[in-house]
């Protein structure tokens, strides 16, 4: 079946650097991404909507600035942290669309520890 | 505003049991919806998925049924194995190619 790989699993970093999450479509092209974030207990929480060589949408209340977004080819699109604080310790996790009638597809995830 | 809401948001059952979770959504006028499985600290996997058309669709031990007009959908999970334990997510997509909206999911416990 359709896999999205997503690295790293877990990362834990100091505050104020900055941290790259990859999520990666291993055998279909994905034109579009989204990546949602989940805080403990919590559901998933859309952050954006990541389209292959256009601007990421943001959804309200995520700094764009803080949570950039790059999709520069069909099979990738990375999010990265920047500045990061403990406030955005949180799981992050990536999906995407395998193709009409098979709905989407997740990543295993990033636990990001902020310290 | 769409929403979508699980209910119970924690379920124990001894092994054996069936049971149902519900899944309830604002505006019926969905593209579909999907059924997923998170075990703790761990990604998702998805179980069942209905387009809008369908009324339900099944896997193994596990049935999902979709009733649009009043905005409800049901998982079914047959004689409940310790193994079942995890939280189950239900998320709707509204339309083509955008995102799937998550309820809060529903914790099962299944005790042996």
């Amino acid at each position: 079946g359709a896999v999205v790989s997503q690295h790293p699993s877990w990362v834990i970093c100091k505050s104020g650097t900055s941290v790259k999450i990859e999520c990666r479509s291993l055998d279909f092209q994905a034109t579009t991404m989204f990546w949602y974030r989940q805080f403990p207990k919590q559901s998933l929480m859309l952050m954006a909507t990541s389209n292959e060589g256009s601007k990421a949408t943001y959804e309200q209340g995520v700094e764009k600035d803080k949570f950039l977004i790059n999709h520069a080819s069909l099979t990738l699109s990375t999010l990265t942290v920047t500045s990061a604080h403990p406030e955005d310790s949180s799981f992050y996790i990536c999906s995407a669309e395998t193709g009409y009638g098979y709905g989407y597809t997740f990543g295993s995830g990033t636990r990001l520890t902020v310290v | 505003k769409q929403e979508v809401t699980q209910i119970p948001a924690a379920l124990s059952v001894p092994e054996g049991e069936n049971l149902v979770l519900n899944c309830s959504f604002t505006d019926s006028a969905i593209y579909n919806l999907q059924w997923f499985r998170q075990d703790p600290g761990k990604g998702l996997t998805s179980l069942l998925l209905i387009q809008s058309s369908q009324r339900e669709q099944t896997s193994g031990r596990l049935n999902a049924s979709l009733d649009k007009s009043s905005g409800r959908s049901t998982l079914y999970i047959a004689a409940s194995q310790p193994g079942d334990s995890a939280t189950y997510l239900c998320a709707v997509r509204w339309q083509a190619g955008t995102a799937l909206i998550f309820g809060k999911g529903t914790t099962l416990s299944v005790s042996s």
